[in-house]
């Protein structure tokens, strides 16, 4: 099955733009969809079909999908935004797959 | 509001099979437009999706687990359930089920979990 490779952290200051990539073969073939998670909470789907935002997720949040790497974008980083986020994409053998995650930590 | 809630034993034994229901208000698991499925989180690691299914009973199951996994649903109570058989402590986890909505991408059926319900927390150990 496929791997999709997240680094396991990244740190932004408030304010500014975090970018958490999601790595995997021919990736930009398919579509990604991105998750937070909040400590003790249940994911919370941020990101589907590449870039498209569900219903009340802020504008901030946005994705993009090219080559071999999915990127989740976060616009003026907000601390409420600390977090896990996982990339999920699609795979011929195991339907759903999911990246290892990234830990966001807004300093 | 669509709400999944996730119950069953928070304690198995090694060995033993792990059921677990999920029981979904507001919507109805019979719909044609979503499948609904499962997914774990071992403690502080990431999440491993378990498998899913469709209102007609046709399963998916990630090929890892696909040998222990039996995933089946109850339309008339709108209830969906999970049981793994022959635990060890790897398999303890927080396990959630999740709305799977989907469309059709290239050679693909693409799915994206939109709703989610809180999680259950199994412990297997004697």
């Amino acid at each position: 099955s496929s791997e999709l490779t997240q680094p396991p952290s990244v740190s932004v200051s408030p304010g500014q733009t975090a970018g958490i990539t999601c790595s995997g073969e021919t990736l930009g073939d398919k579509h990604v969809c991105w998750y937070q998670q909040k400590p003790g909470q249940s994911p919370v789907l941020v990101i589907y079909q590449n870039k498209r935002r569900p219903s009340g997720i802020p504008e901030r949040f946005s994705g993009s999908n090219s080559g071999n790497t999915a990127t989740l974008t976060i616009s003026g980083t907000q601390a409420a935004d600390e977090a896990d986020y996982y990339c999920q994409a699609w795979d011929s053998n195991t339907a759903v797959v999911f990246g290892g995650g990234t830990k966001l930590t807004v300093l | 509001q669509l709400q999944l809630q996730e119950s069953g034993p928070g304690l198995v034994k090694p060995s033993e099979t792990l059921s677990l229901t999920c029981t979904v208000s507001g919507g109805s698991l019979s719909s044609s437009s979503y499948y609904w499925g499962w997914i774990r989180q071992p403690p502080g690691k990431g999440l491993e999706w378990i498998g899913n299914i469709f209102y007609s009973g046709s399963t998916s199951y990630n090929p890892s687990l696909k040998s222990r996994v039996t995933i089946s649903v109850d339309t008339s109570k709108n209830q969906l359930s999970l049981q793994l058989s022959s635990v060890t402590a790897a398999d303890t986890a927080v396990f959630y089920c999740a709305r799977h909505s989907y469309y059709f991408y290239g050679s693909g059926r693409y799915y994206y979990l939109d709703v989610w319900g809180k999680g259950t927390t199994v412990t297997v150990s004697s």
